[in-house]
């Protein structure tokens, strides 16, 4: 079974702080990441995919195999940023398995 | 590009009317539609996924006989809640796929959503 797992609900920041938000992943194959935005009032879009290794909006992350990790990273958050992020995963049937969600706020 | 559009946004209906939400893609092609439920403050649960020309495959716990699913064209998939109930009302949104994003790709791009409210 494949599983996503973010442990943070929320992540509170101030302007220009690092922001990293936490995705774990279960899966036994070779996944696909993803992570997933959503902007109040917005429909949930395409951030970025580990397999493009791009920086959209100043976010990266790396998927990390021996972790099982897939960890969203911003060197300095903007309050722009602030939404809910979805960490997602693909096991090849391209059906996609998601995380609870992390709301990050970025505070002036 | 790549935009997909759900309608209505919203519908308030009676117990035990049906309720059909469409589901378009507007400027590619979706051999595969997706079909989620997300209870306030909760993720997205995948409830069906919807391909053009056969049955659609439910996940598990879903009952297929209460959501019915049809995948008409390569551009529109109907979601049609059967008997609605209270426990019904939702944010349904639909995502699709690109046929050109390749066989094993899951890139998906997501609807606006639709609030059903079942009186």
């Amino acid at each position: 079974a494949q599983r996503v797992t973010q442990p943070e609900k929320l992540l509170s920041v101030f302007k220009g702080a690092p922001v990293e938000l936490k995705c774990n992943y279960s899966y036994s194959g070779s996944p696909e990441l993803f992570w997933y935005v959503q902007y109040s009032r917005q429909r949930l879009q395409l951030l970025l995919r580990h397999i493009s290794r791009e920086s959209i909006k100043g976010f990266t992350a790396d998927l990390n195999k021996g972790e099982t990790s897939f960890h969203l990273k911003k060197p300095f958050a903007q309050e722009e940023d602030s939404a809910m992020y979805y960490c997602a995963l693909s096991g090849g049937y391209s059906t996609l398995t998601f995380g609870k969600g992390t709301m990050l706020l970025v505070s002036p | 590009g790549a935009v997909v559009s759900q309608h209505p946004s919203w519908v308030i209906c009676k117990s035990g009317t049906s309720v059909k939400i469409e589901c378009r893609s507007l400027d590619f092609q979706a051999t595969t539609m997706f079909w989620y439920r997300q209870f306030p403050k909760q993720s997205l649960m995948l409830m069906a996924t919807s391909n053009e020309g056969s049955k659609a495959t439910y996940e598990q716990g879903v009952e297929k006989d209460k959501f019915l699913i049809n995948h008409a064209s390569l551009t529109l998939s109907t979601l049609t809640v059967t008997s609605a109930h209270p426990e019904d009302s939702s944010f349904y949104i639909c995502s699709a796929r690109d046929l050109t994003s390749g066989v094993a790709s899951g890139t998906q791009y997501f609807g606006p959503g639709t609030r059903l409210t079942v009186l």
